[in-house]
């Protein structure tokens, strides 16, 4: 069964960074892009980025180009996203989801609240 | 860069059958059909209800289902439920991109 457990909620000041990680389980880690969706309170969902667990190779929105590292460690299947030069509009319910071949997310992590505020 | 529009609520009454429209507002989906659809309650993790357009994951109800025309892709449920009352996201993966739609909000009357 395909597990995807997130690190837990966390609160940082503008103009900090924040690391969320998402460890995955249940099936082989290489196979499947593993995306990041964030969702603000009362908003939609909005693409962050892919990584490519393979070669660690990524993909991310232009928004965040500047301020944005995904990483993945083999070794433990987990993927880590590192998001930087917090603001206000960063705070969000950020979700990693495993990608399908056809691009759709199948399996999501349980979401981790990143809360930005001075 | 596709954007994807969705209306922003629809309603029906249980029995029912509704339909959630996607557009893209460039052009159109073309030969892309990596379209996918989800579902998501308030406070939950979103669901992928129909992906590659029209296929259902195992365990999804065949209430729904999914289809696509030029600028435009459905979403329909049939035989509307009072659990159907959620929100509902189009998605578009323009490799390496994915877009989503701004969500619809369906109400069960």
């Amino acid at each position: 069964q395909v597990h995807l457990v997130q690190s837990g909620a966390e609160v940082r000041k503008p103009g900090a960074s924040v690391k969320v990680s998402c460890k995955t389980s249940g099936y082989m880690f290489a196979f499947f892009y593993l995306s990041w969706v964030r969702q603000a309170p009362g908003q939609g969902l909005e693409w962050v980025g892919n990584i490519n667990p393979t070669n660690g190779v990524t993909d991310y929105a232009q928004k965040f180009q500047d301020r944005l590292t995904m990483t993945n460690d083999t070794s433990t299947a987990t993927v880590h996203m590192h998001l930087g030069g917090l603001t206000s509009e960063d705070t969000a319910v950020y979700y990693c989801a495993r990608m399908d071949w056809s691009g759709a997310l199948d399996s999501w992590g349980q979401g981790t609240l990143v809360t930005v505020s001075s | 860069q596709s954007a994807l529009a969705q209306p922003a609520s629809v309603s029906g009454s249980p029995g029912q059958s509704i339909t959630i429209s996607c557009s893209v507002s460039t052009g159109d989906f073309g030969r892309n059909d990596y379209v996918a659809w989800y579902q998501q309650y308030p406070g939950e993790v979103p669901k992928v209800l129909i992906y590659n357009v029209n296929r259902r994951p195992s365990g999804v109800s065949d209430r729904f289902s999914g289809s696509k025309s030029g600028n435009t892709a459905s979403l329909t449920i049939s035989g509307l439920q009072p659990e159907d009352e959620a929100i509902y996201y189009c998605s578009l993966d323009t490799d390496p991109h994915i877009h989503f739609g701004g969500g619809t909000a369906l109400k069960v009357l």
